[in-house]
């Protein structure tokens, strides 16, 4: 079966850009949610999703958007990116909103 | 905010021995997921655990759940240089927002394994 799929897997911009992410969670699971790991940290949660709606958000900026579509996959947005927005971002899927999460490989985002 | 602390960040040792990675919180978690983390890919599950005092074993990893739910622990026997990689803990939380619910993962730093032949 396969897992978590997520594009592109780099990707450069330049400060002030917009980036899309795009996640495809685990056939039958409805739920989505957005990390981003910063080198040497631990993940940081963003969003979560589920049955397309948002349902939970963390401590990010305005400038992060997400939205899920009615085949659970998933768009992460940025807006105006600025050099701290260099990291890896994964997507995870689950099948509802609170059981264990599955990871996807990410998402390695640079910014110039 | 939801804190989980992890120790050590650093673990370097030689193939045989055995070692024991820790996560603490001051707050109760509703399970505790281990995942594994090779460099610029996606954390991998290893086990997840939701009882307190819960004991699971994954082969030579051994993890267990603290009695109050705060607090786990990743013991590793006889470690392999397969073995090397970031492990990471990570708590979840079912929060409450706008009369809806979610799941949502506080992680620890990570500790950093290098398993010398």
């Amino acid at each position: 079966d396969a897992g978590v799929t997520q594009s592109p897997t780099h990707l450069i911009k330049t400060r002030g850009q917009h980036v899309t992410l795009r996640c495809s969670p685990i056939s039958g699971h409805k739920s989505v949610s957005w990390y981003q790991q910063v080198l040497g940290q631990g993940p940081q949660f963003i969003f979560q999703y589920y049955e397309k709606e948002e349902r939970g958000r963390g401590n990010f900026p305005d400038r992060f958007s997400a939205r899920q579509f009615p085949n659970y996959s998933s768009e992460l947005n940025v807006n105006a990116l600025l050099l701290g927005d260099s990291a890896l971002y994964l997507c995870a899927s689950s099948l509802f909103q609170e059981e264990t999460q599955y990871f996807g490989p990410g998402t390695r985002l640079l910014v110039l | 905010t939801q804190l989980l602390e992890q120790s050590p960040q650093f673990l370097s040792i030689q193939e045989g021995e055995n070692l024991t990675v820790y996560c603490n919180s001051s707050s109760v978690f509703s399970s505790l997921q281990w995942y594994r983390q090779e460099p610029g890919e996606g954390p991998v599950l290893l086990v997840t655990v939701v009882t307190g005092g819960e004991v699971k074993k994954l082969k030579r990893l051994t993890f267990q759940f603290g009695d109050a739910r705060k607090d786990s622990s990743l013991h590793i026997t006889a470690a392999q240089p397969g073995d090397t990689g970031l492990y990471l803990c990570a708590g979840a939380q079912i929060s409450r927002a706008r009369g809806t619910s979610y799941g949502k993962l506080t992680f620890g730093q990570g500790t950093i394994l290098t398993v010398h032949p």
